[in-house]
């Protein structure tokens, strides 16, 4: 069953750009990789979603090497209403299906 | 449209007692749920329902624990004798299909629920 590792906490300034890297290294070959953001009270948001090389929307990019065993979260310069928890989920579909939300990463941007 | 809503917004319980969370998913959804999340923590994956089916429960907490779906549509999470430890948030979504997570899953606001 898939999982994930994030880390658990990042700094930021406005105006930069931010990374976030996920691990799966038991990620099934019909898996998609997710990401989530998710403000204090209240349910995670949909952000952007990919299965293999780059994938970009109006607020992100999603970076997923070849053997896909990780994928990396793009923020292109934060602002302070970004922080937030970011989680990447796999989903499995073995002979189970159970949604695996990393432990999240909290992302802190500073002024 | 309407987005997925939860019921109640809070709950406070005795310990002991039955607690009964709704979830209404958006229209035409035909996957549907269920996370916890204590206080501070990241989600955790309790079940989920393909119309009224819910192929692995393997993910509830304990037998405590039970949860259906009927018309396709309204789920209900039941949580009997409850304990202190079943405190935590209560969140349910919906997706519009079940494929290895490549749809998109809509989050409701979640459940609060406090046993003392």
């Amino acid at each position: 069953l898939a999982k994930t590792t994030q880390p658990v906490s990042m700094d930021s300034y406005e105006g930069q750009e931010v990374n976030i890297t996920c691990s799966h290294n038991n990620i099934a070959t019909n898996d998609y990789i997710t990401w989530y953001q998710q403000f204090p009270s209240q349910g995670p948001r949909f952000i952007i979603q990919g299965y293999k090389t780059k994938v970009t929307n109006e607020v992100a990019s999603l970076f997923i090497p070849a053997d896909r065993k990780s994928s990396t979260l793009s923020l292109p310069r934060v602002s302070l209403s970004d922080t937030a928890v970011y989680y990447c989920l796999v989903g499995d579909i073995g002979n189970f299906n159970k949604f695996y939300f990393g432990s999240g990463t909290k992302l802190n941007v500073k002024p | 449209g309407a987005g997925v809503s939860q019921s109640p917004s809070n709950k406070v319980t005795e310990k002991g007692k039955d607690v009964e969370l709704r979830c209404d998913p958006i229209s035409g959804h035909t996957a549907l749920y269920w996370y916890r999340q204590s206080l501070g923590q990241g989600l955790e994956f309790l079940i989920y329902f393909q119309g009224n089916s819910a192929p692995d429960k393997s993910g509830l907490p304990s037998d405590r624990f039970s949860a259906e779906r009927t018309g396709g549509s309204v789920s209900t999470l039941t949580i009997q004798r409850t304990q202190q430890e079943d405190s935590a948030v209560y969140l349910c979504a919906s997706s519009l299909r079940l494929a290895g997570g490549e749809d998109e899953q809509y989050f409701g606001p979640g459940t609060r629920l406090t046993v003392t």
